[in-house]
């Protein structure tokens, strides 16, 4: 069974700051591991996906994070936050089964201030 | 490429009336279907996912239902609201499970008062 855990369910930086969000798993078999965001009254958005290709991964809007299994992982930052990143952030987790479904975080609120 | 949307964008409704949320999505075949809700200050909860026409798997029970008539449509259900039935819902779809991603719909706020 696979589990992530979200620290800090509000964060708040200045602009320009750094960004970052932190999440942990728990997984039996090798996970593939997601980054969502999600704008107020709207649906998610994909940010990112770990696959195992290669443990930093890139994702859209300057987002990255870093897969560490030895800390079970999957942090995510951004050097210097805008405006437009203020959301919400899910973390989420799966197994490569067909029976495995995507188990999401409760998720991180950040707020960027100017 | 492929699109999903659902609908109405929001409903406000008496305890005791039915429910219909509608979701369709377009540009693929055969894909994994999601609802889940999103109550205020907690995470995703998943309600149902189906891999196909008629194939509907219940994740928590409650006071809501889910059918797939169609190969891209979903269609969530209740008989007779309850309060708490509130919430952000979202319908998702996927090519498969088993680490393919999830995609959102834009989602619908149901209140019910």
């Amino acid at each position: 069974a696979q589990s992530v855990t979200q620290l800090g369910s509000h964060v708040s930086v200045s602009e320009g700051a750094l960004v970052l969000l932190r999440c942990n798993y728990s997984s039996s078999v090798p996970p593939y591991l997601f980054w969502y965001v999600q704008y107020p009254n709207q649906g998610l958005q994909l940010l990112l996906k770990y696959t195992s290709a290669a443990t930093l991964v890139k994702g859209i809007n300057g987002f990255e994070a870093e897969f560490k299994k030895s800390e079970t992982s999957f942090h995510l930052t951004k050097p210097s936050a805008h405006m437009s990143d203020a959301a919400e952030y899910f973390c989420a987790v799966s197994g490569s089964s067909n029976t495995d479904k995507l188990i999401f975080g409760t998720g991180t609120r950040l707020q960027v201030f100017p | 490429s492929q699109t999903i949307h659902q609908w109405p964008a929001t409903l406000v409704q008496p305890v005791g009336s039915p429910l219909s949320l509608e979701c369709t999505v377009e540009g693929t075949s055969n894909p994994n279907l999601y609802w889940y809700r999103q109550a205020a200050g907690r995470g995703l909860q998943l309600l149902f996912y189906s891999v196909g026409i008629g194939q509907i798997s219940s994740e928590v029970p409650q006071n809501l239902s889910a059918s797939r008539p169609q190969d891209r449509q979903f269609i969530l259900s209740s008989k007779k609201l309850l309060l708490s039935d509130s919430g952000f819902y979202l319908c998702a779809w996927s090519t498969g499970t088993g680490g393919n991603t999830i995609y959102f719909g834009e989602g619908s706020w149901l209140t019910v008062v």
